[in-house]
């Protein structure tokens, strides 16, 4: 089964772009990555996902390398409010496929 | 309207009781999660359920015995409690007939603690 690296912990300021990275070496053909942001008593909050090279929507954007081994969320320009633990998840596919989470990375955004 | 809904979302029981806990979703979803979240902030899924049927059982104790009496709810019912049962408990949805590439919705948790 796949496994996921994450930093333990990142430090920002606002307005800053952040790259947060997580390692899947192990990844397999049909795995997908998903990342999940969770506040302070609340449940992890779907991100984005993506297969391969890149996936954007209005909140983020993922790198995905060709050899798929790591995965990169980008945050643009974050916020105060962006102060939350991101979490890598490397889901395989199919019925019987199981679910990993990282150990997650607490990002701390600064004034 | 909450989309995913646990209860309690605080439960506080001595050791050797037995609690359950209840999970509703209104998104008409097909598969049903339960994970756990330890002290250290690590999410590990326990079960998962697609139309009422177990698919993902991963290596919990057998005094945790999930149930889904319908697609919208799955409950936790833990027996003999541990004190090593302390975590919160999140509960979560997601499309789809058990594909886990699909997004999951999750509860806010309930937070479990045993005197």
């Amino acid at each position: 089964l796949a496994k996921t690296t994450q930093p333990i912990s990142m430090d920002s300021y606002e307005g800053q772009e952040v790259n947060i990275t997580c390692s899947h070496n192990n990844i397999a053909t049909n795995d997908y990555i998903t990342w999940y942001q969770q506040f302070p008593s609340q449940g992890p909050r779907f991100i984005i996902q993506g297969y391969k090279t890149k996936v954007k929507n209005e909140v983020a954007s993922l790198f995905i390398p060709a050899d798929r081994k790591s995965s990169t969320l980008s945050l643009p320009r974050v916020s105060l409010s962006d102060t939350a633990v991101y979490y890598c998840l490397v889901a395989v596919g199919g019925s019987q496929g199981n679910l990993i989470f990282g150990k997650g990375t607490k990002l701390s955004v600064k004034p | 309207d909450t989309a995913v809904s646990q209860t309690p979302k605080y439960l506080v029981t001595q050791m050797g009781n037995d609690k359950s806990i209840k999970c509703e979703q209104n998104l008409g979803h097909d598969t049903m999660y339960w994970y756990k979240q330890d002290s250290k902030k690590f999410l590990k899924i326990m079960f998962s359920y697609n139309n009422k049927e177990l698919i993902i059982n991963e290596t919990v104790p057998n005094r945790f015995s999930p149930k889904s009496p319908d697609k919208a709810h799955l409950n936790l019912h833990i027996n003999s409690l541990e004190l090593g049962d302390s975590a919160v408990y999140f509960c979560a949805s997601s499309p789809g007939s058990g594909n886990n590439n699909q997004p999951q919705h999750f509860g806010d948790g309930t937070r479990l603690s045993i005197l």
